[in-house]
């Protein structure tokens, strides 16, 4: 199984950028690279996901390493609303995802 | 737009029993697959349906089976829950199996087994 690490807590002020890292050891050349965020007692939120080059949406950019073996998930300004556990995940391509055990991110006014 | 809606909420059970759990996914979507997640970790993979056939399976014991009906919804089903079984039980569905679709999840079923 692919094996996905990430730091277990960040910290950021409101309104500046957010780089949260996740490293993906084992990943295969095919398996795509997502990124969701969960509330308590919500199912996860889509972020993100890309395969090789960076991507960007208008909730945040993934930039993902020449090798594939790590990513990024950047938040541009962070909110108060972006405070939550954010979970990497890669797979795909056996018709499964592997998530890391998440970042708790913790946004100061 | 309806997202991926899951029932029950909330349930209760004792050990032994059997658990029954319901996924409507996206209108369109034709893929369906389960997750654990129980307190403090990642969701893990437990199984997932594309056109009603079984494309993967995590690794859950037997006493865990899914299906996935003509309309695309699924069941998932636990025989013989055990204490450990309890956890948020989430349904993600896409368009189709493949990694690069975007995989929505459901807000999930909340299951305590006493």
């Amino acid at each position: 199984d692919a094996k996905t690490t990430q730091p277990n807590s960040m910290e950021s002020n409101e309104e500046e950028p957010v780089h949260l890292p996740c490293n993906h050891s084992t990943i295969s050349g095919t398996d795509y690279i997502h990124w969701y965020r969960q509330l308590p007692s919500q199912g996860p939120e889509y972020v993100i996901h890309g395969l090789t080059s960076n991507v960007n949406n208008r909730m945040a950019s993934l930039a993902i390493a020449e090798d594939r073996k790590s990513s990024t998930l950047i938040l541009h300004r962070a909110t108060l609303r972006d405070a939550a556990v954010y979970y990497c995940g890669s797979g795909g391509s056996n018709y499964k995802l592997t998530f890391g055990k998440g970042t708790l991110l913790t946004v100061n006014p | 737009d309806a997202g991926v809606t899951q029932s029950p909420t909330h349930l209760i059970k004792t050990r032994g029993q059997h658990v029954t759990l319901r996924c409507s996914p996206i209108s369109g979507h034709k893929s369906v697959s389960w997750y654990q997640q129980v307190l403090g970790q990642g969701p893990q993979f437990i199984f997932q349906y594309y056109e009603k056939e079984e494309r993967g399976r995590g690794n859950f014991p037997d006493r865990f089976s899914a299906r996935q009906f003509p309309n695309y919804s699924s069941e998932l089903n636990v025989n013989a829950l055990l204490l450990g079984d309890s956890a948020l039980y989430l349904c993600a569905s896409s368009l189709g199996p493949a990694s690069g679709n975007t995989i929505y999840f459901g807000e999930g079923s909340w299951l305590t087994v006493v």
